[in-house]
């Protein structure tokens, strides 16, 4: 089962930043923050991730909590081409369960 | 540097036949995971190899499905006998070192199996 909740669906004016939250009030110590998105039915595209500290890098940021139960993605500013499912996943970084745990996702809609 | 490559990207089988999936990993990644994604569902976890051995296949149906990553050549997914529920699009995922703080998984286009 998923660790997280994400809203199913959110709208974003293209050149706007668009910002996805992202609740895992049950994560754990040794449990990183993912992010991953799917364009249509491509493979999954790997984002961002961070463990207690805000990260950036040349797609987007990550924000995460200072308690560490939610985070957000920002993407700052939104293309057509970012319209895709986005997965926020939390996964341990070390012990045997390394799989990824995909949940529902938000459909990240970029309007013209 | 080559992304991971998944082969055939479209596979067409009649019920009972047998599928190969092929999976090769970015260069210098020895750790292979393979998802499924049943239409209009979620990706799923099916099972974690590292080069000839299976580590995880927790999430493998019990019949028909086996998964292998010899010492020279590509990843495996081999469903046997398949049936129309194994109509779907398999992804595989590569990431470089088991006990790296960042083992970030990266994933390949897919194959999607389609089983008439």
């Amino acid at each position: 089962d998923a660790k997280t909740t994400q809203p199913p669906s959110m709208d974003c004016a293209e050149g706007r930043a668009a910002n996805l939250p992202c609740n895992h009030s049950t994560i754990s110590g040794n449990e990183y923050v993912y992010w991953y998105r799917q364009i249509h039915s491509q493979g999954p595209q790997y984002i961002i991730h961070g463990l207690k500290n805000n990260e950036t890098n040349e797609m987007a940021s990550l924000i995460i909590t200072e308690d560490r139960k939610s985070s957000t993605l920002i993407l700052p500013h939104a293309t057509l081409r970012d319209t895709a499912v986005y997965y926020c996943i939390v996964r341990p970084y070390s012990g045997s369960a390394r799989q990824l745990t995909f949940g529902s996702g938000t459909q990240l809609t970029v309007l013209p | 540097n080559a992304g991971v490559m998944q082969n055939p990207r479209h596979l067409v089988r009649r019920r009972g036949q047998e599928a190969r999936l092929r999976c090769s990993p970015m260069k210098g990644h020895s750790h292979v995971y393979w998802y499924r994604q049943l239409p209009e569902e979620g990706l799923k976890f099916m099972v974690y190899l590292q080069k000839e051995n299976i580590i995880d296949e927790s999430g493998m149906p019990k019949e028909r499905f086996s998964a292998e990553f010899p010492k020279e050549g590509p990843s495996i997914l081999r469903i046997q006998q398949v049936v129309r529920g194994d109509s779907a699009a398999y992804f595989c995922a590569s990431s470089p070192d088991r006990d790296s703080l960042a083992d970030t998984q990266y994933f390949g286009p897919g194959t999607r199996l389609t089983v008439l």
